[in-house]
Parts: structure tokens; C-alpha cells; sequence
């Protein structure tokens, strides 16, 4: 079963801080890793992706890949109450056709 | 900005019956899916659909549901005969490359009683 891990939370940061999402996916020969942000009651938005061991930044957002340790990292910068949602890191499993597998997602509150 | 959308938002239904639910993909994108969240829960894959036949299907997908792209705009999910453990948000997505960057329409809920 090719499972990918998040920590539930939720992680509570202040705003302007960096808050740091973590992930873990099992299947070793994954080559596409995204970041989709969900709001409470809404549908998954993409966020981020990342094919490349290494950082990827876009705005505030810093994605980071690490392959041999089969671990990606989300980074919000500055962080605002309207980055509270629900982060789900998701994963292309190998030997599949553009399957798509989510973690259960980290809750992020940002309080004033 | 074009977008998914899908129908209805909310279905109620009574357990035993047929349920189809509706998307319109977005227009020049080639892999559609369908996925379900329960609630609470994680987002599951269903099912993915390319070149006008099932690409991928998870165990969840059993012999109860079916999909079609009856008329190259809409993208169906069918569940034949639905039991309460089928109540869920479905999410229909769509995307052009097929990397996963997956463009998710607003989910239609559905309650079985």
C-alpha cells in the first residue's frame, strides 16, 4: 500500500511567522510531489508542485524535496490568518497512471 | 478562468438507489477523475479516465460504480445501488498534462439514509 504521512495537527503559528509543514511518502520510485491547500468545506487547490530533489519557491511558499529520505516540506512565509486551512501533500505513485495519493492533510491555524 | 463544475451540490438519497453525479471538465483537459472525501477523513482516489477509457481504479471502486464521458463534455459517476457508507464529498478533477496538477471542482455532497 503506497501511503503518504502528514501530521494532523493542527500547527498553530502566529502571523508573520514561518509555519512548516512536513510529509512522508512510502513508494520509493514517486517522481511528482504537490502541496494543495483546503479550506474548510471547499475542494483542494494546488498550491505547489516539485519534481526536483532541492527547494522550489513561489511567493511566500518554499516547497523542498528530498528523495533519498522520501520527505517533502512546505515553508509559508509571513505567514496570514487566510493560510488557515487544511494542507494536503499528494504524490504520483510509480507503476500507476497519474494516480494522485493524498496524505490526510495538516491543519494550520494562523491567529492575529 | 475557466473552471470545473459539477452537479448537483447535494444529493439526498435512500439506500438501494442509483445516484449520478455530474461534471463538466475544464474543456482542452485529457485526464478526468473522481475522488471522494469523507467527512473528516482523507481525500481517496476513485478512479481516472483517459483517452475515453478507465486508466487507473482504486479497491474502493467496486462493481457499484461506473463512469462515462457520454457526449466529450460531461464526465459521469454512476453508483448503482448506494449503500450508507457511500455517503461522501465527490470531487470531480481535471487536468491537460496528466502530472497531477489536478484543477478539483466545488464536489457534489451526497447523503445516504
Amino acid at each position: 500500500q503506497k501511503e503518504v504521512e502528514q501530521n494532523s495537527g493542527p500547527l498553530s503559528v502566529p502571523e508573520g511567522a514561518i509555519a512548516s509543514l512536513n510529509c512522508t511518502y512510502s513508494d520509493r520510485g514517486s517522481q511528482s510531489f504537490f502541496w494543495y491547500r483546503q479550506y474548510s468545506g471547499k475542494s483542494p487547490e494546488l498550491i505547489m508542485s516539485i519534481y526536483s530533489n532541492g527547494d522550489k519557491e513561489d511567493g511566500r511558499f518554499t516547497a523542498q524535496l528530498n528523495k533519498a529520505s522520501q520527505y517533502v516540506s512546505l515553508l509559508i512565509r509571513d505567514s496570514q490568518p487566510s493560510d488557515s486551512a487544511t494542507y494536503l501533500c499528494a504524490v504520483v505513485t510509480s507503476g500507476g497512471y497519474n494516480k494522485l495519493i493524498f496524505g490526510a492533510g495538516t491543519r494550520l491555524a494562523v491567529h492575529p | 478562468e475557466p473552471e470545473v463544475t459539477q452537479t448537483p451540490s447535494h444529493q439526498v438519497t435512500q439506500m438501494g438507489q442509483e445516484v449520478i453525479l455530474r461534471c463538466v471538465p475544464i474543456s482542452n483537459h485529457l485526464y478526468f477523475y473522481w475522488y471522494r472525501q469523507i467527512l473528516g477523513q482523507k481525500v481517496e482516489f476513485l478512479v481516472s479516465f483517459y483517452n475515453n477509457e478507465i486508466s487507473e481504479k482504486s479497491e474502493i471502486f467496486d462493481d457499484q460504480f461506473s463512469v462515462e464521458r457520454p457526449d466529450g463534455s460531461n464526465f459521469t459517476l454512476k453508483i448503482r445501488s448506494t449503500k450508507l457508507e457511500d455517503s461522501a464529498m465527490y470531487f470531480c478533477a481535471s487536468t491537460r498534462s496528466g502530472t497531477g496538477e489536478l484543477f478539483f471542482g466545488e464536489g457534489s455532497r451526497l447523503t445516504v439514509l
